[in-house]
């Protein structure tokens, strides 16, 4: 079975700094998705970054990025120029197969310093 | 255009009684997902609903939940003789087929006294 591991309860960054958030997951599989979702208060997951793991290069949203490494499977956040808005749970996510379901890790409260 | 919403927000109800958690899903989509999410944890898969079948309920706790899809749209997950464990915040995603974006909706509280 797939798992994805967030080992990390919390992180605080300031602002317009620079923080990266870290996952592991583990896998037999060699064609998968990894992707990092932003949860606010509001409780609505949003897609902040998606990452193929055919594809070599790491994928980049704007200020956000991902360091992929599929050997080691590791798969990190780099949020650059941190913002208040930034300040949120963010869950490391996994699918893999037709249905495409997501596998969560127990993700990580940013808090970010004004 | 609209979101994936979902009825109620929130919802109390006492052991043993049954309830019914809605997910209207974005217009076009076809595949519909609902999870379900634990006080300080991820959340986790549930049932996966490719048009009106469930294509996989392998997430399902046990016999107690349900869900349908009868039109293709609307789903609704269904919770008999409820128990306290069963508090948590459920998650519906909608997307235009499985591989693309899941969009999600902002979820039931549901508490269980």
């Amino acid at each position: 079975a797939q798992t994805v591991t967030q080992s990390q309860p919390e992180m605080s960054v300031q602002e317009a700094e620079t923080v990266t958030l870290s996952c592991t997951y583990d896998t037999s599989e060699s064609d998968y998705y990894l992707f990092w979702y932003k949860q606010p208060p509001s409780r609505q997951m949003i897609l902040v970054i998606r990452q193929e793991a055919y594809k070599q290069q790491n994928a980049t949203e704007n200020r956000f990025s991902v360091n992929f490494q599929k050997a080691a499977k590791s798969f990190s956040l780099k949020i650059s120029d941190s913002q208040l808005g930034d300040a949120a749970m963010y869950f490391c996510a996994y699918s893999h197969g037709a249905n495409s379901k997501l596998t969560f890790g127990k993700g990580i409260t940013l808090s970010v310093r004004p | 255009g609209a979101g994936v919403s979902q009825t109620p927000s929130n919802k109390v109800t006492e052991k043993g009684k049954y309830v019914e958690l809605r997910c209207d899903p974005i217009s076009g989509h076809t595949a519909l997902y609902w999870y379900r999410q634990s006080l300080g944890q991820g959340p986790e898969f549930l049932i996966y609903f490719q048009g009106t079948g469930a294509a996989d309920d392998s997430g399902l706790p046990n016999d107690r939940f349900f869900a349908v899809r009868p039109e293709g749209s609307v789903s609704t997950l269904k919770i008999q003789r409820t128990e306290r464990g069963d508090s948590a915040v459920y998650l519906c995603a909608s997307s235009l087929g499985a591989g693309n974006e899941q969009f999600f909706g902002p979820g039931t509280r549901l508490t269980v006294l």
